[in-house]
């Protein structure tokens, strides 16, 4: 079964500075999709990024971009230019290729300080 | 156009209750997704339905059901409530590709039941 793991509960950045929060993940499979997910307070989940497993070049997003490391598993999320309104918990997310379900890590709450 | 909209916004039952939650998915998307977010955890797969069939199930309990109607809206039913199932269960709604899964989930704002 795939896993996916985020190891940071919280972290916080200063307003217009940029922040990294990290992901790892667990899977036997070559074909798959990673996503960044933001849920604010609102409580609907907003896709924030989608890497497809098969590319090379990272995801990129406006302020958003990813450092995807296939071999050693990890997909981190860099927020550039950080806004007040990116304050959210952010989760990362696994997908198999032909498959429907997500495979959700336990979330990063990002505090963003004006 | 209308997102994925979901009902009721909020709820409160009791041990032993029956309860059911509703999903209209975007209009033109026939896959619709259940999942149980559990307060301080990522989001659980629960269902996947496309065109009225199951899809996928996560590791729930037979307690939990769901169907998917001839408008693609579905209906999320969990019986003999327990004080352990009190979470946010959001629903997702894609299109469906052939060979290529999921496209995209698109979630609405979820349904809050809390189990006394």
């Amino acid at each position: 079964a795939q896993t996916v793991t985020q190891s940071q509960p919280e972290m916080s950045v200063q307003e217009a500075e940029t922040v990294t929060l990290s992901c790892t993940y667990d899977t036997s499979e070559s074909d798959y999709y990673l996503f960044w997910y933001k849920q604010p307070p609102s409580r609907q989940m907003i896709l924030v990024i989608r890497q497809e497993a098969y590319k090379q070049q990272n995801a990129t997003e406006n302020r958003f971009s990813v450092n995807f490391q296939k071999a050693a598993k990890s997909f981190s999320l860099k927020i550039s230019d950080s806004q007040l309104g990116d304050a959210a918990m952010y989760f990362c997310a696994y997908r198999s290729g032909g498959g429907s379900r997500l495979t959700f890590g336990e979330g990063t709450q990002l505090t963003v300080n004006p | 156009d209308a997102g994925v909209t979901q009902s009721p916004t909020h709820l409160i039952k009791t041990r032993g209750q029956h309860v059911t939650l509703r999903c209209s998915p975007i209009s033109g998307h026939k896959s619709v997704s259940w999942y149980q977010q559990v307060l301080g955890q990522g989001p659980q797969f629960i269902f996947q339905y496309y065109e009225k069939e199951e899809r996928g199930r996560g590791n729930f309990p037979d307690r939990f059901s769901a169907r998917q109607f001839p408008n693609y809206s579905s209906e999320l039913n969990v019986n003999a409530l327990l004080l352990g199932d009190s979470a946010l269960y959001l629903c997702a709604s894609s299109l469906w590709h052939r060979g290529r899964g999921t496209g995209e989930l698109f979630f609405g704002e979820g349904s809050r039941l809390t189990v006394l």
